[in-house]
Parts: structure tokens; C-alpha cells; sequence
């Protein structure tokens, strides 16, 4: 069973306002990974961190996201300006090294109104 | 186009029987995983399976390279079977997302 933390379960936000979300990689895991799943199930991958540092993110999240990994702290993923499209499940997941499965989080569900 | 096609999008079962879900994929792989996703949102993973098959209980994971496909088998379904069952073919290190997700096969269980 996974022990990828994620909080909070639920957030509600008002456009234009900022939304940030947490998540607690499973011990040792330093690969770590965002990813948006919208209602019609749809994944987009949002970005990635290894050690601290990001490797790939998209061009929204360059653009509009926030986002760190630091070390003895909660990684965290923060919309600076909500907008109603950015309503989805946030899904957190992190991973021993690049060739292993990833174990993902419950989620954050972010309801932007 | 989406690298990994996942059928059928639905599938309702008596109790009992048994399930069949595919997965067909356009790119080359480092592994298929397949998900299990609460209603609630969390997934949780059933099997990471590169190539050949693999058991867990009444689950069954086939991978087969050659033809780009993998398929997940569920025997003598269960109500608490129900729920969405998401396939995610895993590029690798030089992936940067490293998951491409299908869009889940619903299935519903009933007594």
C-alpha cells in the first residue's frame, strides 16, 4: 500500500485566488511527480522533481504553478491564480528511482468556483 | 494522437463473472501498469508488468510487447470489484510525464 500523503483531500477556491496543495513522498523516495486528472479522466503530467530539483514540467505549470520538493519538508504544488478549468484531482506520486513503479497519493480535489 | 487506447470505456458484470480489460499502446514501453481507482480518487496499483503475465488473487495482468497491448483479467467478479480500472503505459527515463494513462474502463458489479 502506498504512503504518499497528500493534503488537503478537498479545496475550495474562488477564481483569482491561489490554491496550494501538499504531499509527503513515501520515505526514501527522492523521484516525485505531479499530475492533474480531469473529469472526463484525463492525466496531464504537471511536473517532476528528483532530489529537490524539478527535471520537466509543463508550460502551464512554468506559467501559472509553483511548485518545490524540499528536503525534510512537505513537497508542495501551488496555483497562483485559480481559474475554473483548474478544477480537477490533483494526484501526487513518488518512486524509488526513474525504472520503478510509482505509488501514488489519495489526491487533492480542487473545486475552483 | 493518445499512445494508449483502453477498452471498453464501460462494463457492467453480474457477480461472478469475469472481466476482460485492454490496453493498446502506438509507442514503445519500459513497463504497463495498471490502476485500480477508488471512488474517491486514490489509485491504487495492481501491477507493474513489463512483458509476459503476471497474478495477483483473482487478477491476472498480461503484457505482449510484440503486439502492443496488455490486458488486465478479473475472475469471478465482485461487487466490491466495481470501480474505474486505469492502464498507464510507463516510457521510462526519457519520458518526461514517464505515465500516459488510459481513460479508464468503469466497471459495475452486481449482486
Amino acid at each position: 500500500n502506498s504512503k504518499v500523503i497528500q493534503t488537503p483531500r478537498y479545496l475550495v477556491k474562488g477564481q483569482g485566488q491561489k490554491a496550494k496543495m501538499r504531499c509527503i513522498p513515501e520515505k526514501g523516495h527522492p523521484v516525485v511527480f505531479w499530475y492533474q486528472q480531469n473529469k472526463n479522466n484525463e492525466f496531464k503530467f504537471l511536473i517532476n522533481f528528483q532530489n529537490q530539483e524539478v527535471l520537466q514540467q509543463i508550460d502551464m505549470t512554468e506559467k501559472r504553478f509553483s511548485a518545490e520538493c524540499p528536503s525534510n519538508s512537505p513537497c508542495s504544488l501551488e496555483i497562483q491564480s485559480s481559474e475554473a478549468g483548474d478544477s480537477a484531482l490533483y494526484l501526487c506520486a513518488s518512486s524509488l528511482n526513474w525504472a520503478e513503479t510509482l505509488y501514488f497519493g489519495s489526491g487533492t480535489r480542487l473545486t475552483v468556483l | 494522437g493518445q499512445q494508449v487506447q483502453q477498452s471498453p470505456a464501460s462494463l457492467v458484470l453480474q457477480e461472478g463473472e469475469n472481466a476482460e480489460l485492454q490496453c493498446n499502446f502506438s509507442t514503445s514501453l519500459n513497463s504497463m501498469q495498471w490502476f485500480y481507482q477508488r471512488p474517491g480518487g486514490s489509485l491504487v496499483s495492481l501491477f507493474y508488468n513489463p512483458s509476459g503475465t503476471k497474478h495477483s488473487g483473482r487478477l491476472t495482468s498480461t503484457t505482449v510487447i510484440k503486439e502492443r497491448r496488455s490486458s488486465l483479467h478479473i475472475s469471478s467478479s465482485q461487487t466490491t470489484d466495481s470501480g474505474t480500472y486505469l492502464c498507464a503505459l510507463d516510457g521510462g527515463q526519457g519520458t518526461g510525464s514517464k505515465l500516459s494513462f488510459g481513460k479508464g474502463a468503469k466497471l459495475t458489479v452486481s449482486p
